[in-house]
């Protein structure tokens, strides 16, 4: 099956830092998401992104579908940015698959 | 506020309770799923219903029975649970129609912990 990596696994920022997180996947997608899951478990949609560049505020995410990665810049880091960051790629149709992760802190 | 909600937010049960866990969306979407999400792990996909039918099980245990009673609603029935199912169970859903891809919407989930 489609393998779905992310980097780096764990991430520690100072407020006020950038940061990029990656999405590797393995193999052709029709629908990839970003989610931050914060402290409390909620799965909150950032981006859907099967191609091209979204913005939303501090938040700007890039898929290059052709070479097969994802990226996620988050700007001017924030404590409430903290949490884990799942990426997560439909290969086929309604079976949403999930990355390894990348788990943020941010410290004032 | 999510669009997607799930009762209870957290349920204690032993090896031995039936319970059910429930999930109601009202954007009009077609597609329903749980996921299962062990702590520190991504979420894993369980189930998967389309215009109210069955579509997807990735080989999950019997003792998890899901129920799918109208287009808004989506019950995980649990029975003779271990364990090892304590996790956090997530319910989305999406407006895709097998042609055309569309985001998941998941709720909050319910924290499940069997004694």
């Amino acid at each position: 099956g489609i393998q779905v990596e992310q980097s780096p696994p764990d991430l520690i920022l100072q407020e006020g830092a950038n940061s990029t997180l990656r999405c590797n996947f393995s193999d052709s997608v029709n629908n990839l998401q970003w989610f931050h899951q914060n402290p409390w478990g909620q799965l909150i949609n950032l981006f859907y992104i099967p191609s091209g560049t979204k913005q939303n505020g501090r938040l700007s995410a890039t898929t290059v579908a052709t070479e097969r990665y994802s990226l996620l810049y988050i700007s001017s880091s924030q404590t409430t940015d903290s949490g884990v960051y799942f990426c997560a790629v439909e290969p086929g149709t309604d079976k949403l698959i999930f990355g390894t992760g990348t788990r943020l802190q941010v410290f004032p | 506020d999510t669009e997607v909600t799930q009762t209870p937010k957290h349920l204690v049960m032993g090896m031995t309770n039936k319970k059910s866990l429930k999930c109601e969306q009202h954007m009009g979407h077609r597609a329903m799923y749980w996921y299962k999400q062990k702590a520190k792990k991504p979420p894993e996909l369980m189930f998967v219903y389309s215009y109210e039918k069955l579509s997807i099980n990735e080989s999950v245990p019997s003792r998890f029975s899901p129920e799918c009673p109208n287009s808004s609603l989506l019950n995980l029935h649990l029975h003779a649970l271990q364990p090892e199912d304590s996790a956090l169970y997530l319910c989305a859903s999406s407006q895709g129609d097998g042609n055309s891809n569309q985001p998941q919407h998941f709720g909050d989930g319910t924290r499940l912990s069997i004694l």
